[in-house]
């Protein structure tokens, strides 16, 4: 299995909305990345997980809460959202070891809050 | 934060002809990476190039690193529709975490 898959597709939630985006490798990979797309934009970092700790938070808000239950799974709950975090999320992997820098990015789940 | 600029951010060609793409970047990187990302979806993991390597092929791909005038150019010969997508650098920098940023992208169109 050489993919990083990514539920949904698609979501549209309202600002109340509690919901999650899932995320998923079983490529034996340890770094997980959550990233966020806005239109016509590059990907910007939002939070990594190294061997399933949480080592990079990129002053994201806590309306965002990522979990990694396992070495292959990565969540990210989202609670209260507004409608400019509307954009795709993306969710990377990358393999352990010195000089693994190239990352494996799942499809997307393009999110639309109202 | 966004560490490159990419040059065109858009360029329009027809199948067959030859594509050029550069990217420059501010700090000292470890490695720099091309990616290409089809409307909407994902990214593809191109090729990635090392701060101590100066040119790298992959297939119908030519990728150049200049450190000293920190840019980086991608080259994609005898172009296909299916090259139609965006293209973004991304670099990992020396601070011993493996995290990319990206640049701006360049929309490549090509023609048939």
């Amino acid at each position: 299995d050489t993919e990083v898959t990514q539920t949904p597709k698609h979501l549209v939630m309202g600002m109340t909305n509690k919901k999650s985006l899932k995320c998923e490798q079983h490529m034996g990979h340890r770094a997980m990345y959550w990233y966020k797309q806005k239109a016509k934009k590059p990907p910007e970092l939002m939070f990594v997980y190294s061997y399933e700790k949480l080592s990079i938070n990129e002053s994201v808000p806590s309306r965002f809460s990522p979990e990694c239950p396992n070495s292959s799974l990565l969540n990210l709950h989202l609670h209260a959202l507004q409608p400019e975090d509307s954009a795709l999320y993306l969710c990377a992997s990358s393999p352990p070891g010195a000089g693994a820098d190239t990352q494996y990015f799942g499809p997307g789940t393009r999110l639309t809050v109202l | 934060s966004q560490q490159g600029e990419e040059d065109p951010q858009a360029l329009s060609i027809q199948e067959g002809e030859n594509a050029t793409m550069n990217c420059s970047y501010k700090t000292s990187i470890n490695n720099l990476q091309w990616y290409r990302q089809n409307s909407g979806r994902g990214l593809v993991h191109l090729i990635l190039i090392r701060s101590n390597e100066r040119e790298k092929h992959s297939g119908r791909l030519r990728v150049t690193l200049d450190t000293s005038k920190k840019s980086s150019s991608l080259l994609i010969t005898a172009s296909r529709a299916a090259d139609t997508a965006s293209y973004f650098c991304a670099t990992v920098d020396v601070s011993g975490y493996s995290t990319l940023t990206f640049g701006k992208g360049t929309m490549l169109l090509v023609s048939p």
